[in-house]
């Protein structure tokens, strides 16, 4: 199936842990984003890549940090974990920048205690 | 800058029921326009958009009409089902910066 894929579904962690989101997409699209969404189900966009290359970089704690080993995918990294970070975070995808729409992933809730 | 603003929630309706949720924008150019459903424990999935003014986007009974004079893009159903409980989402992209705007989303319940 062509989609938006992303591991795992469910995380949780104790803070101070360092932990990683995988996301892969078989459509492909040239630009792949990370969103997180609060209690509230407010999303924010944390970051996008566009052919490796970081594009935007909304002011998040740098605990967080993307990493795409190839144009299909794009990780998550967080570093020592707080209760605050506790959320649901999306992966993204697009061709066409922004146009054509998002195709998202399922999500990855993590769970931060 | 741009932006979404969608009426909040929740809202709750009775099966067969009208729907509308209203949803405006501001942005300099002429964005496209999208609506996206969230369902229960899963990611968000485009349920309809609009490119240019007066396009109508529409799917699964939904519509949503591009109104460039009041910058809104509201998205209606006639009879609303249970199945159709979920959050959704307004959103607009931006051409000049490529970026995407979503509204803060609003919790539909269809009660039987």
């Amino acid at each position: 199936d062509t989609a938006v894929s992303q591991t795992p579904k469910y995380l949780v962690t104790q803070m101070g842990n360092d932990k990683s989101i995988k996301c892969e997409q078989n459509l492909g699209h040239d630009t792949m984003y990370w969103y997180k969404q609060d209690s509230k189900k407010f999303l924010k966009i944390m970051f996008s890549y566009n052919n490796k290359e970081l594009i935007i970089n909304e002011t998040v704690p740098n605990r967080f940090s993307p990493k795409s080993p190839d144009k299909a995918h794009l990780n998550l990294h967080i570093n020592s974990l707080e209760l605050g970070d506790s959320a649901v975070y999306f992966c993204a995808s697009s061709q066409e920048g922004s146009l054509g729409g998002y195709t998202f992933g399922s999500g990855t809730r993590l769970t931060v205690v | 800058g741009d932006s979404v603003t969608q009426m909040e929630g929740p809202v709750t309706l009775s099966e067969e029921a009208f729907l509308t949720i209203n949803c405006t924008y501001t942005a300099t150019g002429y964005p496209s326009l999208f609506w996206y459903v969230q369902y229960p424990g899963e990611g968000l999935q485009l349920l309809l958009k609009a490119t240019k003014a007066d396009d109508k986007g529409s799917n699964k009974g939904f519509e949503a009409t591009y109104r460039k004079e009041t910058t809104s893009f509201h998205l209606e159903k006639g009879s609303v089902q249970v199945s159709d409980s979920a959050v959704y989402f307004c959103a607009l992209s931006d051409i000049i910066f490529d970026q995407f705007y979503f509204g803060t989303g609003t919790s539909l319940t269809v009660i039987p």
